[in-house]
């Protein structure tokens, strides 16, 4: 069964300055790959995919992400951060008839 | 204007109460889900439906019940054999082609149980 791990819970940082946001997967297959982000108490929206074409995503917003099947990861990149990117972001695997969440992780961005 | 809604937007309920969460797509979506959050947990799914009249349970199905008449609509019944209620529940639709594809997601129902 595949399985996604977010390195890091909570990530700070300063208006302007790069964003990096880490997940990790592990799949038995050819998993898609997605990135969500969810702004207080509403739903979730999609950010970018991977499914199995070019290994870097280019999102909405400045997003981008980048497959590494070596590394089994996919990491998540912005050049400069707005406040407006303060949210919870979520990566996600999806393998045959089943998607899983991780844990999420909350951006901080400081004036 | 495509897309999924819940309702209501806040709900509160006491204890030994059985309620029911709405949630309608007109995306013309296959498959819809329910999932509850809960803070630091991520998203665990509850229920989920691939077509109308069939549904699977998710991770966490004990105290939920779900039907699927319509392909619009999938609503949720939190019953009171659900121990710890009160968290925030997202609902999702997306095409099913061997397996879901991106999620699209209604804005959510906060529950509190007093």
């Amino acid at each position: 069964a595949q399985s996604v791990t977010q390195l890091d819970s909570h990530v700070s940082v300063s208006e302007g300055t790069p964003v990096l946001l880490r997940c990790n997967y592990s799949s038995s297959y050819s998993p898609s790959l997605f990135w969500y982000v969810q702004h207080p108490n509403k739903g979730l929206q999609l950010l970018l995919k991977y499914t199995s074409a070019a290994t870097l995503v280019k999102g909405i917003n400045g997003f981008e992400a980048e497959f590494k099947k070596s590394e089994t990861s996919f990491h998540l990149t912005k050049p400069s951060a707005h406040m407006s990117d303060a949210a919870e972001y979520f990566c996600v695997v999806s393998e045959r008839n089943d998607m899983r969440f991780g844990a999420g992780t909350r951006l901080t961005v400081k004036p | 204007d495509g897309g999924i809604t819940q309702s209501p937007k806040y709900l509160f309920r006491k204890e030994g109460q059985n309620v029911t969460l709405s949630c309608e797509q007109n995306l013309n979506h296959d498959a819809m889900y329910w999932y509850r959050q809960d803070p630091g947990q991520g998203l665990r799914l509850i229920y989920y439906s691939q077509i109308v009249n069939d549904f699977q349970k998710g991770d966490i199905a004990e105290g939920y019940s779900v039907s699927r008449e319509k392909k619009e609509s999938f609503p949720l019944t939190v019953t009171s054999a659900q121990k710890n209620p009160t968290a925030f529940y997202l609902c999702a639709s997306s095409t099913w082609a061997g397996g879901p594809n991106e999620q699209f997601f209604g804005p959510g129902t906060r529950l509190t149980v007093l």
